[in-house]
């Protein structure tokens, strides 16, 4: 089976200022890797996937991140975060050809004005 | 389009009492699941169907039931609710095992007194 392990519970941060949501996975296969974004009182959004290829994969606001097969890492990383980017973060793996996910246990993200 | 839907959004049960969670989705998806979210411990997995009329036990299971009869809809069933299955169901669907973006529904949020 697969676990993740998602470091920090809660991260505040300033406006602007970057921010690193930090992610580790353990799997004795190869892996998917996923982040996915919760704003309040909704569903979860997928932000980014890693399936192959390169391992830097970016989102469309403005989020990167890295997979790292050697340190079995996937951080999130946004180089100027904004209020709008105040939610809880999920990393999830899934092994290829799997049917389960698994997800870490959040990071809440608060942007401070 | 509605992508994938749930109701209710809040039911409040008292122990022992049973009920449906509903979740259908309109995007001909073969895989949907089910999880709930509990404060730090991330989403976990209770059933998942691959196809109609398949389903399989993810990682809590027990207290649980489902059942797929169509492609569309995926009910959850809790048969004699209990104070520790107090939390937020969240619905998913994805295409195939081989497309790994999950479509998440808003969540049911359940009480039980």
């Amino acid at each position: 089976a697969q676990s993740v392990t998602q470091l920090d519970s809660q991260v505040p941060v300033f406006e602007e200022a970057p921010v690193e949501l930090r992610c580790n996975y353990s799997s004795s296969v190869s892996v998917y890797l996923f982040w996915y974004v919760q704003y309040p009182n909704q569903g979860l959004q997928l932000l980014l996937k890693y399936l192959s290829g390169s391992t830097l994969v970016e989102s469309i606001n403005g989020f990167e991140a890295e997979f790292n097969k050697s340190q079995t890492s996937f951080h999130l990383r946004k180089p100027s975060v904004h209020i709008s980017d105040t939610a809880e973060y999920f990393c999830a793996v899934s092994a290829l050809m799997s049917n389960q996910f698994y997800f870490g246990t959040g990071t809440s993200l608060t942007v401070i004005p | 389009n509605a992508g994938v839907t749930q109701t209710p959004k809040f039911q409040v049960l008292k122990t022992g009492q049973s009920m449906t969670l509903q979740c259908a989705q309109d995007m001909n998806h073969e895989y949907m699941s089910w999880y709930r979210q509990d404060p730090g411990m991330g989403l976990r997995l209770i059933h998942y169907s691959v196809g109609a009329g398949i389903t399989d036990q993810g990682e809590v299971p027990n207290g649980y039931n489902v059942s797929r009869s169509t492609t569309e809809d995926f009910p959850l069933r809790l048969l004699s609710a209990a104070p520790s299955q107090t939390s937020v169901y969240f619905c998913a669907s994805r295409g195939t095992v081989l497309l790994h973006e999950q479509y998440f529904g808003p969540g049911t949020r359940l009480t039980v007194t």
